[in-house]
């Protein structure tokens, strides 16, 4: 089955930096990759996705690149706020429907 | 619409009870799924429903089981807790529109705690 990877596991970084994670899957039939966003304690929200027939996607100061050839996908975000501070999940799923595979997260801290 | 709405919000068990966790949906999705996420890992599928009356198992439904007896609500139940159950679940759902899945909406989640 699918296997996703995710690094780094914690990134930190002042406000205003760029900042990229990095995810590599390992079923090339999957096709779909969304990025999701969850605040402690909160829920996951989807901030960003990509589909295989795309190699980028922009919305504002985020980002996502999709390398199919090797298999790996970034989600880059610019110009960092505070408020950009949160766990980062990657995910890929090769279904008509979402059985998404998850990274294990990234936790991005966006220092004032 | 209240999107997806998880019940409880917190729970504790002693090993060996049994408890449903409900998950109801109102925005008329045919998809629904539940996750679990344990502390500093990502998500784990634990069963899907593509429809009411259809369920199958995702990576990790041991110990867990599910019913789909109409569009709206997909209780996951667990009959003897035990404590690698512990847990946050999050229930999740999902339409489709031609051949474009649409975006996981997500529950709240359950933080359960087996003792």
């Amino acid at each position: 089955g699918e296997n996703v990877e995710q690094h780094p596991s914690t990134l930190s970084v002042q406000e205003g930096d760029s900042a990229v994670i990095k995810c590599t899957y390992s079923d090339s039939a999957s096709n779909y990759f969304p990025w999701y966003k969850q605040e402690l304690g909160k829920r996951p929200q989807l901030i960003i996705d990509i589909r295989s027939n795309v190699g980028e996607k922009k919305d504002q100061r985020i980002a996502v690149t999709l390398n199919k050839t090797a298999k790996h996908f970034s989600l880059h975000i610019t110009e960092t706020q505070p408020e950009d501070s949160a766990v980062y999940f990657c995910a890929a799923s090769n279904t008509g429907f979402q059985k998404l595979v998850f990274g294990t997260g990234t936790r991005l801290l966006v220092s004032p | 619409n209240a999107g997806v709405t998880q019940t409880p919000k917190f729970r504790i068990l002693k090993i060996g009870q049994s408890m449903t966790l409900q998950c109801a949906q109102d925005m008329n999705h045919n998809y629904m799924y539940w996750y679990r996420q344990d502390p500093g890992m990502g998500l784990k599928l634990i069963y899907y429903s593509v429809g009411a009356g259809i369920t199958d198992k995702g990576e990790v439904p041991n110990g867990y089981n599910v019913s789909r007896s109409t569009t709206e609500d997909f209780p996951l139940r667990l009959e003897l807790a035990a404590p690698s159950q512990t847990s946050v679940y999050f229930c999740a759902s999902s339409s489709l529109t031609g051949n474009s899945n649409s975006p996981l909406h997500f529950g709240n989640g359950t933080r359960l705690t087996v003792t």
